[in-house]
């Protein structure tokens, strides 16, 4: 157990609807991280958020878009949601802006 | 542009032998480098990190070179054990940890 928790486990949902999914980062860790992971693709880095204040983007679609509050925890939404955004979403945290990172269960997302 | 390879998608080795997995890259600069393991439907376990000006690391069973003359790292487990079995992922990234990006992964396979 890495001590990352993300919420839900899985989640189905229809073509053209917005999903929330949530992490809480391990305790004391300021930085957190999302990925999407899928067969085609491997594993992504989306967005990086350090102590509630975005540091990086990388393949974030425009309708994907995150935040992370001031208790730290993150949600990552996702809306207008294709068939293609069927995938593993994983939320990781690390002490700091750099280094190793602990990766949470993950979320499944089928869009149908 | 920026790609990562390891060696080959699926690694078959017999339990007590030694492990070899590679990493490449090309057209990146990586302040550090990183191991990752995955198992089936779960999140990537921290394993390793190794700096750019580090050339050798070492923990309980497990080693990890890093050549940026070559753009290269490889990943040794010795006296492997089925336990082992498993998808080991490289991940490259920059000294503020923005952009971390992950190769495909090499399926491990320790057969008794």
């Amino acid at each position: 157990d890495s001590g990352v928790t993300q919420t839900p486990k899985h989640l189905i949902t229809a073509t053209g609807q917005r999903v929330t999914l949530r992490c809480s980062p391990r305790s004391g860790d300021l930085s957190v991280y999302w990925y999407q992971q899928s067969l085609d693709q491997g594993l992504q880095f989306l967005i990086h958020y350090y102590n509630g204040e975005e540091r990086a983007k990388g393949n974030i679609l425009e309708r994907f878009s995150a935040q992370q509050f001031p208790d730290l925890h993150s949600e990552l939404n996702l809306s207008s949601l294709e068939l293609g955004d069927s995938a593993l979403y994983f939320c990781a945290s690390s002490p700091r802006g750099w280094g190793e990172q602990y990766f949470g269960p993950g979320t499944r997302l089928t869009v149908t | 542009s920026q790609k990562i390879e390891q060696n080959s998608e699926a690694l078959n080795i017999q339990e007590g032998k030694t492990a070899t997995l590679t990493c490449n890259y090309t057209n990146y600069s990586p302040a550090y480098l990183q191991w990752y393991r995955q198992d089936p439907g779960r999140g990537p376990v921290f394993l390793l990190l190794i700096r750019e000006n580090e050339k050798e690391k070492r923990k309980e069973r497990l080693k990890v070179t890093f050549d940026t003359t070559l753009k290269q790292s490889l990943f040794h487990i010795t006296a492997s054990q089925p336990a082992d079995s498993a998808t080991y992922l490289c991940a490259l990234s920059p000294y503020n940890n923005n952009d971390m990006r992950f190769g495909a992964g090499t399926r491990l396979t320790v057969k008794p």
